[in-house]
């Protein structure tokens, strides 16, 4: 069961801006352990996005940003593209489970 | 180039186990760890476990403990589930771990392997 809880979905028409939450609690997010998040288009596996809360590794379209406050964590997409439609996933640290948690998943839809 | 290698999808009964691996290459295998990641049909991300490739020691997520193992030899690391159920039907995923401010980040992802459990 994931403890990181995200939207089931957001859409938006090409060149529109769309953001992503990430609510956790006090154990994780809120504990200032840092959130990264990952892209999955259809069919694949994840590829690292976003990490360190708001560092796109190298090759990452600076359209994607991230940011985090309190106990929870944004992925921001800005002049959304029909590329960009896939799932969005967070993931951070629990120190009460002792264990790493990913969201529950955000399909974005690209109108 | 960084490249992590699945074994191929798997049939399996309940109560039966299995081994996936996931072959490493275009890195030292022993300088970053090994986290296997699972995706029931439709559903989010689940983290099952990590090992560190150097010494072999393993943590597991709280509700597969005592149901899966996590080994490595000279470049592969293996993933074995037992008693299998049909709820563990999924694709899972072998990652690359990279320690990063107390937490880890999975920057290179094998291709995934499909585990059915049916009867």
């Amino acid at each position: 069961q994931s403890v990181l809880t995200q939207p089931t979905s957001v859409s938006g028409a090409p060149g529109q801006r769309v953001t992503i939450s990430c609510t956790g609690t006090s154990s994780n997010i809120g504990a200032g352990y840092d959130v990264h998040w990952y892209q999955q288009l259809p069919g694949a596996a994840p590829t690292l996005l976003i990490y360190g809360n708001n560092i796109r590794p190298s090759g990452v379209p600076d359209r994607f940003s991230g940011s985090n406050s309190g106990t929870s964590a944004s992925l921001a997409i800005t002049g959304l593209q029909a590329e960009d439609e896939a799932d969005y996933h967070c993931q951070s640290y629990d120190n009460s489970l002792s264990g790493y948690v990913f969201g529950t998943g955000t399909k974005v839809t690209v109108l | 180039q960084v490249q992590l290698v699945q074994s191929g999808a798997e049939v399996r009964k309940p109560g039966a186990s299995v081994k996936v691996s996931c072959k490493a290459s275009g890195y030292t295998f022993t300088k970053y760890g090994i986290t296997w990641v699972r995706q029931a049909p439709g559903q989010g991300l689940e983290w099952m476990g990590w090992i560190t490739t150097y010494n072999g020691n393993a943590n597991y997520a709280q509700n597969l403990q005592g149901r899966v193992t996590m080994t490595t030899d000279t470049s592969t690391a293996y993933m074995e589930l037992r008693s299998l159920r049909s709820d563990d039907t999924a694709v899972y995923f072998c990652a690359r771990g990279r320690s990063y401010n107390l937490n880890l980040l999975f920057d290179f992802w094998g291709q995934g392997t499909l585990v059915s459990v049916s009867s």
